[in-house]
């Protein structure tokens, strides 16, 4: 398996615009989880479904950021609008099971908004 | 409101002693707890993990040992080797549910 993958790998775009964040999860697992990664604040959850359903967004900052998992083999995060301070690297990652395994985290999609 | 700490921002050890990178949580709801290292340009990978049953797990160079009356863990690796450069996140689990939350993560510089 080629691991959990997502594109685009970087992504700069204006103030304003849409942005689409994409990631194919490990076929077979059951958790996914979108977390994004910033210098004060760590890795954050966003959102995680499990079985294709949101089950926790508690952790996406605004109603501008959305998440869809039409099926078990393809996610998205969406923002719209975008904001300079949605600058972050933006991890998928995906597990089967529950908390208690190792989830197999995506390279990252490093996005800029100028 | 952070669940899950990682006070030391960077670490310097000098090749061939012992690094000990440092993780308090506040839920006491947590019961599994996991280490992570990532390299640059790179997503986060599965070091080591801990179950709350335990209070020490070893992995080769690396142990992890959990306090649950402080709610402390910590990551020990010996000998250190530059390869082990990186960023390491601590992250801890309620397995009830399916959440696990990060800490910010601590830099760790082994020095040749």
């Amino acid at each position: 398996d080629a691991g959990v993958i997502q594109s685009p790998r970087h992504e700069v775009t204006e103030m304003g615009q849409e942005v689409t964040l994409r990631c194919k999860p490990i076929s077979g697992h059951n958790s996914l989880f979108w977390y994004r990664q910033t210098m004060m604040r760590g890795l954050e959850l966003l959102i995680y479904f499990n079985n294709n359903v949101p089950i926790d967004d508690s952790g996406m900052p605004e109603d501008r950021f959305s998440a869809k998992m039409p099926n078990a083999s393809f996610s998205t995060l969406k923002i719209q609008p975008s904001e300079p301070r949605d600058s972050a690297v933006y991890f998928c990652a995906s597990s089967f099971g529950a908390a208690n395994t190792e989830a197999f985290f995506g390279q990252g999609t490093r996005l800029t908004v100028v | 409101d952070q669940q899950v700490k990682q006070n030391s921002p960077s670490l310097s050890v000098q090749e061939g002693r012992i690094s000990i990178l440092n993780c308090d949580y506040t839920n006491s709801m947590f019961d599994y707890f996991l280490w992570y290292k990532k390299y640059p340009a790179e997503g986060p990978t599965f070091l080591i993990s801990i179950s709350s049953i335990k209070d020490k797990n070893e992995d080769g160079r690396f142990t992890v040992f959990l306090n649950k009356s402080a709610k402390h863990l910590s990551l020990h690796i010996v000998p250190s080797q530059p390869g082990d450069s990186a960023v390491y996140f601590c992250a801890a689990a309620d397995t009830g549910g399916f959440k696990t939350i990060f800490g910010a993560g601590t830099r760790l510089f082994v020095k040749a």
